[in-house]
């Protein structure tokens, strides 16, 4: 099974600064990663899929890199609206199982 | 828009039985597959199950698997969730999610529902 490691577990930053979020793949899952956002209370939103192709309706500041094992999310310039957790995901592998991270929650 | 709108859960004793729902809107509901995913609190986001877009095809998580059926109904737009011999450890926010591949099966999730909240504890 494909264990998915988010570094940092929380990132505080301010409006308007630059976040770098990370996803580690304990082996190749090529390009078949997604991130998600979730704020409490409401559904969970797909950003990019593919690492770096960005889902219908999301702002360019969210950038996604990588490939294999090592995967990036930066968000430019963070806008109140950002501050959520963020969860990475495989879809390489079959089954899908625990194949999400354990999410990078990002504060104030 | 596309919406997905989970209901039916609650507290419940261990061993026990519930049923969730998943009413779709905003799509054509039989060109999709679509899963469970749930959260819970200490171990994070876990896929469930999927069944494909004609119903014929059904997957699960192994610790699910015999538990644990997903179904769905073409005519009406909505997926179920029949959860048998529950127990603690499944305690978490249950999401219906779409997946990304229209006819097929892609296992990315490009929509999701807010959520149902299944607490077994007797």
């Amino acid at each position: 099974e494909i264990v998915m490691t988010q570094f940092p577990a929380t990132l505080s930053v301010s409006p308007g600064e630059r976040a770098t979020l990370s996803c580690r793949a304990s082996q190749s899952v090529s390009s078949n990663l997604a991130w998600y956002q979730h704020k409490p209370g409401q559904a969970p939103r797909l950003l990019i899929y593919g690492a770096s192709t960005r889902a219908t309706g999301v702002p360019a500041r969210f950038t996604g890199s990588g490939s294999g094992t090592e995967f990036t999310l930066t968000i430019s310039s963070l806008q109140s609206e950002d501050f959520a957790l963020y969860y990475c995901h495989q879809y390489n592998n079959w089954p899908p199982g625990r194949t999400f991270g354990q999410g990078t929650q990002v504060e104030i | 828009q596309v919406q997905l709108v989970e209901s039916g859960g609650g507290v419940v004793q261990p061993g026990r039985s519930l049923r969730l729902s998943c009413a779709a809107s905003g799509f054509t509901f039989s060109n999709y597959a679509l899963h469970w995913v749930r959260q819970s609190p200490g171990k994070g986001l876990e896929w469930v199950a999927v069944i494909l877009y004609d119903g014929r095809n059904k997957y699960y998580a192994d610790s699910m698997k015999g538990r644990f059926t997903i179904s769905r109904d073409n005519s009406k737009n909505t997926l179920f969730l029949q959860m048998n011999s529950l127990r603690a450890e499944d305690t978490a926010l249950y999401f219906c999610a779409r997946d990304f591949l229209r006819g097929g099966y892609r296992g990315l999730f490009d929509y999701w529902g807010q959520g149902t909240l299944v607490t077994v504890s007797s």
